[in-house]
């Protein structure tokens, strides 16, 4: 069945630095995929998403583009913010207009001062 | 922006007793929403999909009379553990379709089962 795979963590890094969580995933066809953020005592909130093989989603700095020939949805930013500690998860939603969405087991970051 | 809440937020019962957990959508009509759990350090895992007027439907291994999920109208579904003991303690999260196949969650529900 599918499955997204994502770096495990925490991560802490320093405010300004480059942010690099990976992630894969298996599935058949072409999925669409997605990346959420739970900030602390709040629901998850997407974040960007990409529905094409080649689209990059992009939101408040964060990037990550679909790679179909690696399949992989990397979430990228330049320089993060304290503001920016959160858990990140990896989704992907099955072809085919299905509803359901499987998760990656999700990223803590902490970004300090 | 569309808001799904939950409540309670946090509750702790006692082995044996049941527990309802309900899922709201607060400024949009939902006719899909679904439940997830999810375990420490774990993704979130579907448990079901709820649809307004209709029985949901469980993901594999989800025993659905241990897990009744009601989705009673358009804004409102409940989860209710039955009979719980402490290996039902989890984080239980609904998300809510907004149209689009866009997903809203809630914030969550912590179950200590004692």
């Amino acid at each position: 069945g599918d499955s997204v795979t994502q770096m495990e963590g925490p991560v802490t890094l320093s405010e300004e630095a480059f942010l690099t969580i990976n992630c894969t995933y298996t599935a058949t066809g072409y999925p669409s995929l997605f990346w959420y953020v739970q900030y602390p005592g709040e629901g998850l909130q997407l974040l960007l998403k990409a529905t094409k093989a080649d689209d990059k989603g992009s939101n408040k700095g964060f990037e990550a583009t679909y790679r179909k020939e690696t399949t992989s949805f990397h979430l990228e930013k330049g320089s993060v913010q304290v503001s920016d500690s959160a858990v990140y998860f990896c989704a992907l939603r099955g072809q085919g207009g299905s509803e359901k969405l499987v998760f990656g087991k999700g990223t803590k970051l902490t970004v300090n001062p | 922006g569309a808001v799904v809440s939950q409540h309670p937020s946090w509750v702790i019962c006692k082995s044996g007793t049941s527990v309802k957990i309900e899922c709201r959508s607060l400024d949009f009509q939902a006719t899909t929403m679904f439940w997830y759990r999810q375990f420490p350090k774990q993704s979130l895992m579907l448990m079901a999909t709820s649809n307004e007027g209709s029985k949901a439907t469980y993901e594999q291994g989800v025993e659905k009379d241990k897990f009744l999920i009601n989705h009673a109208s358009l804004t409102l579904s409940t989860l209710t553990v039955t009979s719980a003991h402490p290996e039902d303690s989890s984080f239980y999260i609904c998300s809510a379709n907004g149209g689009s196949y866009e997903q809203y969650f809630g914030p969550g529900t912590r179950l200590t089962v004692t």
